[in-house]
Formats: structure tokens, C-alpha cells, sequence
């Protein structure tokens, strides 16, 4: 079946990298999301990658997929306070309509 | 432009009691999702429709739950003989395309039953 499973919890300094981790289920073809919500917010689409790349990066971020181990990272490069929220990792099939969330992983930063 | 909406963001109600929830997608785009969050958990998907139909309903959870967009534009789900159970974050989302296309979300509408 369809589950997507991500650690609770992430505490960081400000300055340092982020990495946030995700396991999803088999699909040969899906696209994988990384969605950002702080509180009282909706869903802030992040990035996406597919499953026939490796990595892609924008900016701060850098979104690592290990197929054989069905493994998503998120990296945030020089973490700030305003990176404190919530991050999802989503999962779609290629022809599907509907996402999969993980529960979330709560970024917290200190200064 | 515009991104998608959502009215009331904030719905207090008691139980037993019928609410309607509004989402206005981006203008333009034919699909559109409702999502339902519980506390501390991620969004759970409960329907898609693309222009006008409902493609996809298998995420409603029982017969109490209805959703319509009859100008496959603003939709509105409706939720009779509210319970408990069903407070929750309602999200709303609207991709450019049908299936295969990335979803935007709206700020949500907080739904308390007491």
C-alpha cells in the first residue's frame, strides 16, 4: 500500500545544514514533494524531484532520492529562524491525482 | 497572481450541525483536491475533481461528506451531522492540469465541532 514515513523531529543551529529524511513506498514512476507549512499556514510547495533523477538542487535546497533504498532527503543549506516549521514529504504516482503525506518532520532552529 | 482561498478560515459548530467549506482554485486551473488534516499529522486526501466531476472520491470517509463544483471553478464541501471527530484542518488544493500536475495549496479552513 501507499505510506510515506518521516522522522518527528530535527533541532539545528542557525547557519548549519539541515537534513530532513523521508522513506516512501515502491513505484517505479512518482514524483516526490517537499512541502513546507509553519503554523496557521497552508502547504508552501518547496521542490519536487522524480524517480528517474538522482538529486536536484535550488538554491538552499537540495533534494537527495535513493532509489534502491526508497530514500528522500531534503537538505537546507545555512538553516535560518525563518526555516522553522513543518516539512512534508509527499509522494505521487506519475499518472495519479492524489498525494500521500508523511506526518511531518518539525524543524526547529536555535539562534 | 492570485493564489487558492479558502472561506471561513476559522468554522466553530456544534454537533449534529451541517457546514459548507468554500475553495476558490487559481484562476485557470481545471483540477482541484480537498485534503483534511488532523493534528499533527499530514494531509489525508479525500477528493479531485477535474472540471466539473468528481474523478476521484475514494478518500471521503463515509456518506456525511459531499463535495461539489458545479462551474468547475469554486467548490464546496459539505459536511452533514457534523461530529467530533470530523474537526480538523479542511485543505483545499488546484493544479493547472489533471492527473500528473503539481498541487497548490490554499491556507486551509479550521473546522471545530464541539
Amino acid at each position: 500500500g501507499e505510506d510515506v514515513e518521516q522522522s518527528l523531529f530535527l533541532s539545528v543551529r542557525e547557519g548549519d545544514s539541515s537534513v530532513i529524511n523521508c522513506t516512501y513506498t515502491d513505484s517505479s514512476s512518482t514524483y516526490l514533494y517537499w512541502y513546507k507549512q509553519e503554523p496557521g499556514a497552508g502547504l508552501q510547495l518547496l521542490t519536487y524531484i522524480f524517480s528517474n533523477m538522482d538529486m536536484k538542487q535550488d538554491q538552499r535546497l537540495t533534494v537527495l532520492l535513493n532509489k534502491k533504498d526508497k530514500h528522500l532527503s531534503l537538505r537546507i543549506a545555512d538553516t535560518q529562524t525563518g526555516d522553522s516549521a513543518i516539512y512534508f514529504c509527499a509522494q505521487r504516482w506519475e499518472y495519479g491525482n492524489k498525494l500521500v503525506f508523511g506526518a511531518g518532520t518539525i524543524l526547529r532552529v536555535k539562534s | 497572481g492570485a493564489g487558492v482561498s479558502q472561506t471561513p478560515s476559522n468554522k466553530v459548530t456544534e454537533k449534529g450541525k451541517y457546514v459548507e467549506l468554500r475553495c476558490d482554485p487559481i484562476s485557470g486551473h481545471t483540477a482541484l483536491y480537498w485534503y483534511r488534516q488532523s493534528l499533527g499529522q499530514g494531509p489525508e486526501f479525500l477528493i479531485y475533481f477535474q472540471g466539473t466531476g468528481a474523478a476521484d472520491d475514494s478518500g471521503l470517509p463515509n456518506d456525511r461528506f459531499f463535495a461539489v463544483r458545479p462551474e468547475g471553478s469554486v467548490s464546496t464541501l459539505k459536511i452533514q451531522r457534523t461530529e467530533r471527530g470530523d474537526s480538523a484542518v479542511y485543505l483545499c488544493a488546484s493544479s493547472l492540469l489533471a492527473e500528473g500536475d503539481t498541487q497548490y495549496f490554499g491556507p486551509g479552513t479550521r473546522l471545530t465541532v464541539l
